[in-house]
């Protein structure tokens, strides 16, 4: 199993562009969400997924859409990036319905200049 | 006030010292997680648990749901234990929602 994979590692954009950041799981969770960590803070929580087909707001979702058209995939797109966005992004997956582990992605840090 | 706070911010000790940090929280929990991040590096789960005890090799956690607190040890703690250590509980009121601590950065020295 490869658990749950990130792309890109690295990313530079300027502001106003946009650009989708990959996350896909072969666990077969039901379960999956989108974090951002700023130096200084704990985890914050962007949008999640409970199933294909169904996503949900974070705690802090906006300039960021998410689709989940299959288990496997959610990917996280960014509008129009903005410098507020430069963040390291991690994508988490675990199964639902209770208390599960939560599997992490390696991380995708954004720089928006 | 932040629902999940962890002490202390900032801990730094000597290679083989006995390490305790601390996450207290203010919500009833159906299950709290301890994660640790390597400097540059990904997110990977301790423990999960919900009361009592759990060892695996030299990490124990506790966690008393009474008063709504949990304790990561590191016996004979090695400068490769150095690292960002999280902790996270799942909210009685939230079937997926995760509330976030901000960390702890150990820093174990040779």
């Amino acid at each position: 199993n490869a658990g749950v994979t990130q792309t890109p590692k690295f990313q530079v954009l300027k502001t106003g562009q946009s650009m989708t950041l990959q996350c896909a799981q072969d666990m077969n969770h039901e379960y999956m969400s989108w974090y951002r960590q700023d130096p200084g803070m704990g985890l914050r929580l962007i949008h999640y997924s409970v199933g294909a087909g169904i996503t949900d707001q974070g705690e802090v979702p906006n300039g960021y859409n998410v689709s989940r058209s299959t288990t496997e995939d959610f990917p996280l797109r960014l509008l129009s990036a903005a410098p507020s966005q430069t963040s390291v992004y991690f994508c988490a997956s675990s199964f639902s319905g209770g208390p599960y582990e939560q599997y992490f992605g390696p991380g995708t840090r954004l720089t928006v200049t | 006030k932040n629902e999940v706070e962890q002490s202390p911010q900032n801990l730094t000790a000597q290679e083989g010292e006995f390490i305790t940090i601390n996450c207290s929280y203010s919500v009833g929990i159906s299950a709290l997680h301890w994660l640790q991040q390597h400097p540059g590096g990904g997110i990977v789960s301790l423990f999960m648990l919900s009361s009592g005890k759990k060892k695996h090799g030299r990490l124990i956690a506790t966690i008393n749901i009474q008063e709504k607190h949990s304790s990561l040890h590191i016996t004979a703690s090695h400068p490769r234990d150095s690292a960002v250590y999280i902790c996270a509980v799942k909210s009685q009121d939230s079937n997926y929602q995760l509330i976030w601590g901000a960390g702890t950065k150990l820093i174990i020295k040779p």
